[in-house]
């Protein structure tokens, strides 16, 4: 199966509400995460990153969250907007010589005005 | 500044005729990689190059090749396109060589083969 995954495929929510966007990796030895958006007709585009020394870190109304003893991370999106409405990846990369990102299969985040 | 590159933006072809994406980014990066995009499948990796002159597979190669023509250039060929291949195909680049690989990506491709 696959190394990255996420549990909610669709998301909606109303403007100004806090987002959460999920993501499960199963190789304890990934030591790099990134969350990309994608919106519609668009390449993904880099939001944030977390090293696996980190538990948190903070954007521009975006938080990263790592678990690693549950291999699961989150993003949170702080007073969603419509502009937020997109496809959200996590990807991570695996050590051990390969620094090939891995993508998960995506969540489309929907921004209800 | 560009960033990454793709031509074409949409191309359809008949099952059997060949093709060439091309790809072209001015970041001076060292690492390259193709990858298609399939409804509910996410991103999976064609074919990558760590730096000019190498050239590697991915999760899904079989149906293309690659050329790494020069530092900025990476083209993605189909020899005799199949239905299967219908997809959007991004290219993107990173700096390459370490841990910290945040890929740029360009705008897409999207290919319908008949």
């Amino acid at each position: 199966g696959e190394s990255v995954g996420l549990h909610l495929p669709t998301l909606s929510v109303q403007e100004g509400d806090n987002s959460i966007i999920n993501c499960a990796y199963s190789n304890s030895a990934s030591d790099y995460f990134i969350w990309y958006k994608q919106e519609s007709g668009k390449g993904p585009q880099f939001i944030i990153d977390i090293r696996s020394n980190m538990d948190k870190r903070q954007g521009q109304r975006v938080t990263v969250l790592l678990n690693k003893t549950v291999k699961h991370l989150s993003l949170q999106i702080a007073a969603t907007q419509p502009g937020d409405s997109a496809v959200y990846f996590c990807a991570e990369n695996l050590s051990g010589g390969s620094y090939i990102p891995t993508f998960g299969r995506g969540t489309s985040l929907i921004v209800h005005p | 500044n560009a960033g990454v590159t793709q031509t074409p933006k949409f191309q359809v072809l008949k099952t059997g005729q060949s093709m060439t994406l091309q790809c072209a980014q001015d970041m001076n990066h060292n690492s390259m990689y193709w990858y298609r995009q399939d409804p509910g499948m996410g991103l999976r990796l064609i074919y990558y190059s760590a730096s000019e002159g190498t050239t590697d597979k991915g999760e899904v190669p079989n149906g293309y090749n690659v050329s790494r023509l020069n530092k900025r250039e990476f083209s993605l060929r189909l020899e005799s396109a199949a239905p299967s291949q219908t997809s959007v195909y991004f290219c993107a680049s990173s700096e390459g060589g370490g841990l910290n690989e945040k890929l740029f990506f360009g705008s897409g491709t999207q290919l319908s083969v008949l």
